[in-house]
């Protein structure tokens, strides 16, 4: 089965530049959350998109961005980035349902120096 | 005080045991339970989904919700040591239309051979 494709997954930055991270949707899937993994932590919740609106917004710097398309992949656009920024990002995608089960992407390493 | 606790471990059983993960919650109108399997710098992979009070088997895995006691665990029949992991307890909370996950900080499992 499709599962959900991010892109890069590794990526090196300095600090003050910008990245942009992409996630690919499972098929019929309209729903897009994005997560922050620090070394050594759980996943944090930083924004969701519904049918490309933003939905919900979580601890998600202002230097941070995110949109859902017309294809409803997604980009997490970070700006001024910080070494605290050096985390695994994931997205998940649902289709809803009655119990809105999340399906993880592999994940982009970010690391910034 | 974290919405959502579990032992951090390490939980070490011996392979062909039965590991008992256990995880609780604060909100009390929390409405749908999750474990995650993640591996180390791998992304979380959805085991169990649990939505009723009780049990709920798939295979060697068991998922046990008490919304009275805002307790859910997580069984695992027969370990292997492919199952040694990280598991993480997810909550989808009460309240409007936004279903982000909440996570405990996850139970590292060992199985030893």
């Amino acid at each position: 089965a499709a599962g959900v494709i991010q892109s890069p997954r590794h990526l090196i930055k300095e600090k003050r530049e910008t990245a942009t991270l992409k996630c690919y949707p499972i098929p019929r899937h309209d729903t897009v959350y994005w997560y922050q993994q620090g070394p050594g932590q759980d996943p944090q919740f930083l924004i969701s998109f519904y049918e490309k609106m933003q939905s919900d917004k979580g601890s998600i710097p202002d230097r941070f961005s995110a949109q859902q398309f017309s294809d409803y992949h997604s980009e997490l656009n970070m700006s001024s980035l910080e070494l605290g920024d050096s985390a695994l990002y994931f997205c998940a995608t649902t289709n809803g349902g009655e119990y809105n089960e999340q399906f993880f992407g592999p994940g982009t390493r970010l690391t910034v120096l | 005080q974290k919405e959502v606790e579990q032992n951090s471990g390490p939980l070490s059983v011996p392979e062909g045991a039965i590991a008992s993960l256990n995880c609780t919650y604060s909100d009390r109108g929390s409405q749908s339970f999750f474990w995650y399997r993640q591996y180390s710098g791998k992304s979380p992979e959805l085991i169990m989904s649990i939505y009723s009070n009780g049990d709920k088997e798939d295979g060697r895995f068991t998922a046990q919700l008490n919304k009275a006691s805002q307790y859910v665990s997580l069984l695992i029949r027969d370990s292997q040591p492919s199952d040694s992991a990280t598991y993480l307890c997810a909550v989808i909370h009460s309240g409007g239309s936004n279903y982000k996950l909440t996570f405990g900080k996850g139970t590292l499992l060992t199985v030893n051979p």
